[in-house]
């Protein structure tokens, strides 16, 4: 049974910085593009990055683009989120998705159940 | 880049009764659509995908329509497990949700 879960959230302060992880299971991890989507207290989804299967392709929304670092260790079927310089505005419920097979872009079709981050003095 | 806008932002309806929501895309996204539900402190679900192709084990009381701007979500015969909020999303360039539409049950 496909699963992926999230752990690395907290609370952290403006400026800091912060390491996600998103462990998979059920499925060959190496062979899935994953992203990360974030959902703001009360709000709707943002998509965040996206690693492809290999780790060769990455890309990220413009409301991170330069402060997070997407990565994946196949061997030990991890994705990592680093994220610096951390913001107020990166206050959320983080998730990892996996994209459809042999696609970048494409739908999400399983989710893990979020880690929050929380970004406050 | 792409927006999504949905309507309408809640929705109350009663069982039995036939609900649709509209996504509506500011550029041409061809089929590139996708339906998810969440409920609350759950991560979102996939529904529905290339705009009209229901996943796996997803109830045949959804169904998804559209192309090009204008989607549509129907649940043909609301169930009390349907509460949620619907999201709607682009895959063609990059991706983008709709800022949900909340379906209450009556």
């Amino acid at each position: 049974q496909e699963q992926l879960v999230e752990s690395g959230g907290g609370v952290v302060q403006p400026g800091k910085s912060l390491r996600l992880s998103c462990a998979a299971s059920g499925f060959t991890f190496s062979s899935f593009a994953i992203n990360w989507v974030r959902q703001a207290p009360g709000k709707g989804l943002e998509w965040v990055a996206v690693l492809s299967y290999d780790g060769s392709n990455e890309y990220y929304a413009d409301s991170v683009k330069g402060r997070f670092t997407i990565s994946r260790d196949n061997s030990r079927n991890t994705l990592f989120l680093q994220m610096n310089s951390l913001r107020s505005e990166d206050t959320a419920v983080y998730y990892c998705a996996r994209s459809e097979l042999g696609s970048l872009l494409s739908y999400f079709d399983y989710w893990g159940r979020g880690t929050l981050v929380t970004v406050s003095s | 880049d792409i927006q999504m806008t949905q309507s309408p932002s809640t929705l109350s309806a009663s069982v039995g009764d036939r609900v649709t929501i509209t996504c509506r895309a500011s550029q041409s996204i061809s089929s590139w659509l996708a339906w998810y539900q969440q409920k609350p402190g759950i991560a979102p679900k996939l529904l529905i995908y290339k705009a009209s192709s229901l996943d796996i084990g997803v109830p045949s009381r959804f169904s998804g329509s559209g192309s090009g701007t204008e989607f549509t979500l129907t649940i043909s015969s609301l169930q009390p497990d349907d509460f949620g909020i619907y999201y709607c999303q682009q895959y063609k360039t990059y991706w983008a949700f709709g800022q949900g539409t909340k379906v209450e049950i009556k």
